[in-house]
């Protein structure tokens, strides 16, 4: 089955860049997308396509794709981006796969 | 606006069934493809089951394969996940999820993102 490999936990001062990432076997020929979860509501997405961003969803988040290492680049963290965020993608052999999940605090 | 709205959740016994919906407006209801994902306590996010625009296929996550049943009713802009022999482990925040790419009448683009999700309903599995 296919895995996608997240770090628990990311920490970042406000004001600076914060960049989770999520590792799979050959992610890079995948689409990879991204959701953010806060306490008590439903996911939403966004990043999709590796690097689209759904309508408003602020330019300050973006993703890239390459090799076994896709990668969530929050720039200018807020308050309000403190979350969870989750990778996902889908595998012909394994469906719909999410990653463990990060845990992004704002110090 | 586009929105997905889910019933039905609720406390049942080991071994027990239960039929979660997904009331769906604001788009053409038929022409996505849709999931269900649910999340633990306090764990992660799994995929459970998708299906196609026309219903004409369903896939599972190997958890659930041969107890739960994922269907649509187009008409009545509908989903829904009928869940049997229910165990412990079950026990999540059951969210539906459309599928932001487009179905064709003979494929559905099933790399997409889920672009809309439920506020979710939860099912607790205990004696």
């Amino acid at each position: 089955s296919y895995v996608l490999t997240q770090p628990p936990s990311v920490s970042v001062a406000p004001g600076q860049t914060a960049r989770i990432t999520c590792g799979g076997n050959n992610i890079g020929s995948k689409s990879v997308h991204w959701y953010q979860q806060k306490p008590g509501q439903a996911p939403v997405l966004v990043v999709y396509d590796d690097s689209d961003r759904p309508s408003g969803i602020p330019e300050r988040f973006s993703g890239s794709n390459s090799g076994n290492t896709a990668t969530l680049t929050i720039s200018r963290v807020e308050a309000g981006d403190e979350a969870d965020y989750y990778c996902q993608v889908w595998d012909s052999s394994s469906d719909w796969v999410f990653g463990g999940g990060t845990k992004l605090t704002v110090l | 606006e586009v929105q997905l709205l889910e019933s039905g959740g609720g406390l049942v016994q080991p071994g027990g069934s239960l039929r979660l919906s997904c009331a769906a407006s604001g788009f053409t209801f038929s022409s996505y493809a849709m999931s269900w994902v649910r999340q633990a306590p306090g764990k992660g996010l799994e995929w459970v089951s998708a299906i196609s625009g026309s219903g004409g296929s369903t896939y599972y996550a190997d958890s659930v394969k041969g107890r739960f049943t994922i269907s649509r009713d187009n008409s009545k802009n509908t989903l829904y996940l009928q869940m049997n022999s229910l165990r412990a482990e079950d026990t999540a925040v059951y969210y539906c999820a459309k599928a932001r790419g487009y179905c064709s009448s003979t494929s559905c683009h099933w790399a997409a993102a889920f672009d809309i999700w439920g506020q979710g309903t939860m099912v607790t599995v205990s004696s």
